[in-house]
C-alpha cells in the first residue's frame, strides 16, 4: 500500500510568488489533513478535509492560503501571494476515520523557501 | 504558553540504556496522547497511543500519562541506534480530529 505522497518535496521562491503543493492521501482515506512547522517551532495542525469538504480550517493562518480537495481524492495548498515566514515545511496527512485519537498517516512533507 | 510542552534536547545515550522523554501539557481538554517518531527527512510516525490516564507497554516502548499531572512519558528499554530520531509528544481532544504536537525532542543512542 502506498503511503502519503508530496510534491513537490522542496520548493524555492520568491516572495510575491504563488506555489502549490500538492498532497495524494492513502487511497481510501477520506479525511486528509494539512500541518506545518516553521522553523524553531511545532508543527501546527492547518485544516482537516472530510471527503471534499473542509471540516477544521480553524489553523489557516490567513487568506493567502488557499487549500482545494476537489472530488475528494488528492488536496493542494496554494499560498499566494507567499511571504517570507511562510518558510517551512508543510506536512500532509491521511486516515481512514475521523474519529478522535485516529492514527494519521503523515507524508515526508514539502520544505518550502520564500526568498 | 504552549499547549504541549517538550524539552528539545538533544538528548545522547549509549546503546542499551533505558532512555525516558517527558512532556507536559496544559489543556484539561485533551483525552488522547501520543507519541509519534521522526527521522530526518521523513514524516512523522505514530508511535504509541494512550487514551486518558494510563499506562501502555508495547515491545520496549513503554507511554505513561497521568492526568492529575498532566505529564506524558515514553520510556524505551534497551535502546539502539535504529531509536535515534526526534520523538513527538502529541495531544487530541475527544470531539476533534485535530493534533497538537510538542516541539520534539531530538534523540541521540550511541552505539
Amino acid at each position: 500500500e502506498a503511503g502519503v505522497t508530496q510534491f513537490p518535496s522542496h520548493s524555492v521562491i520568491e516572495k510575491g510568488q504563488t506555489v502549490t503543493l500538492r498532497c495524494d492521501p492513502i487511497s481510501g482515506h477520506d479525511n486528509l489533513y494539512w500541518y506545518r512547522r516553521v522553523m524553531g517551532k511545532e508543527i501546527k495542525f492547518l485544516l482537516h478535509f472530510v471527503k471534499e469538504s473542509k471540516q477544521d480550517e480553524s489553523g489557516m493562518p490567513n487568506n493567502r492560503f488557499l487549500a482545494e480537495r476537489t472530488g475528494g481524492t488528492y488536496s493542494t495548498l496554494k499560498v499566494q501571494p507567499a511571504e517570507l515566514e511562510d518558510s517551512g515545511v508543510y506536512f500532509c496527512a491521511s486516515s481512514h476515520d475521523s474519529l478522535a485519537g485516529n492514527e494519521q498517516y503523515f507524508g515526508p512533507g514539502t520544505r518550502l523557501t520564500v526568498t | 504558553q504552549k499547549e504541549v510542552e517538550q524539552d528539545p534536547g538533544p538528548l545522547s545515550v549509549p546503546e542499551g540504556a533505558i532512555v525516558s522523554l517527558n512532556c507536559t501539557y496544559s489543556n484539561s481538554a485533551f483525552q488522547y496522547f501520543m507519541w509519534y517518531r521522526q527521522y530526518s527527512r521523513k514524516g512523522p510516525e505514530l508511535l504509541m497511543y494512550t487514551y486518558s490516564s494510563g499506562n501502555k507497554e508495547d515491545g520496549r516502548f513503554t507511554a505513561q500519562v497521568d492526568k492529575s499531572s498532566k505529564y506524558i512519558s515514553l520510556f524505551i528499554r534497551d535502546s539502539q541506534p535504529s531509536d535515534s530520531a526526534t520523538y513527538l509528544c502529541v495531544a487530541g481532544y475527544s470531539s476533534a480530529s485535530k493534533i497538537i504536537f510538542g516541539s520534539g525532542t531530538r534523540l541521540s543512542i550511541r552505539p
